[in-house]
């Protein structure tokens, strides 16, 4: 299982992008990266999947090299209600997936 | 994408008894996953509970004390047996899209154990 590593804690203010980037050195070939927000009490929610180069939904944009060992969660103009820990995961569709620590994001006004 | 729910949302149990949490998806699935999280940690992975196997376990657990039904595609309950405070914890449900491999997550249920 490829373990991942992210910064513990992040601060952002209303309005700005945001970037989390999260190592994940022994990524195997057919891994998948894929990201979770969650706020607490509640169950993770998925923001956003990617396998090479970039993907964007309408929340959120991902980020990865060619060498896939981290990936770049990118969020847009965020807002207070953005404040949450955010996860990234990495597994095969076949497989087990084991959550790092995960950041705790913290926007400010 | 797939919508999970999970019942109870909440119980307190006394020392001793079991608790079973039940966990529906909207949608069929393969591959069933029951995650552990404790206050202010991140989430541990108990089992993989994949329709038509046995349930696999992570190191630290066992089926004795976390035995694991997954009747169909769209259903599996975790039972957490002869609990202690030790067990008090959210217990999420979580599966994986079979045509996406997208990973969902159920709302949780928090167990209190007295």
């Amino acid at each position: 299982l490829a373990k991942t590593t992210q910064p513990i804690s992040m601060d952002s203010y209303e309005g700005q992008e945001v970037n989390i980037t999260c190592s994940h050195n022994n990524i195997a070939t057919n891994d998948y990266i894929t990201w979770y927000q969650q706020f607490p009490s509640q169950g993770p929610r998925f923001i956003i999947q990617g396998y090479k180069t970039k993907v964007t939904n309408e929340v959120a944009s991902l980020f990865i090299p060619a060498d896939r060992k981290s990936s770049t969660l990118s969020l847009p103009r965020v807002s207070l209600s953005d404040t949450a820990v955010y996860y990234c995961l990495v597994y095969t569709n076949a497989g087990k997936s084991t959550f790092g620590d995960g950041t705790t994001l913290t926007v400010k006004p | 994408s797939a919508v999970i729910s999970q019942k109870p949302s909440r119980d307190i149990c006394q020392r001793g008894t079991s608790l079973t949490i039940q966990c529906q998806v909207d949608s069929q699935v393969t591959m069933m996953f029951w995650y552990r999280q404790q206050p202010g940690q991140s989430l541990t992975l108990i089992a993989t509970a994949n329709q038509g196997s046995e349930a696999t376990y992570e190191s630290g657990f066992v089926i004795d004390k976390f035995p694991i039904s997954r009747p169909n595609l769209t259903f599996s309950t975790l039972t957490v047996s002869n609990m202690s405070p030790e067990d008090s914890s959210i217990y999420l449900c979580s599966v994986r899209t079979d045509r996406e491999g997208e990973q969902y997550f159920g709302p949780g249920t928090r167990l209190t154990v007295t």
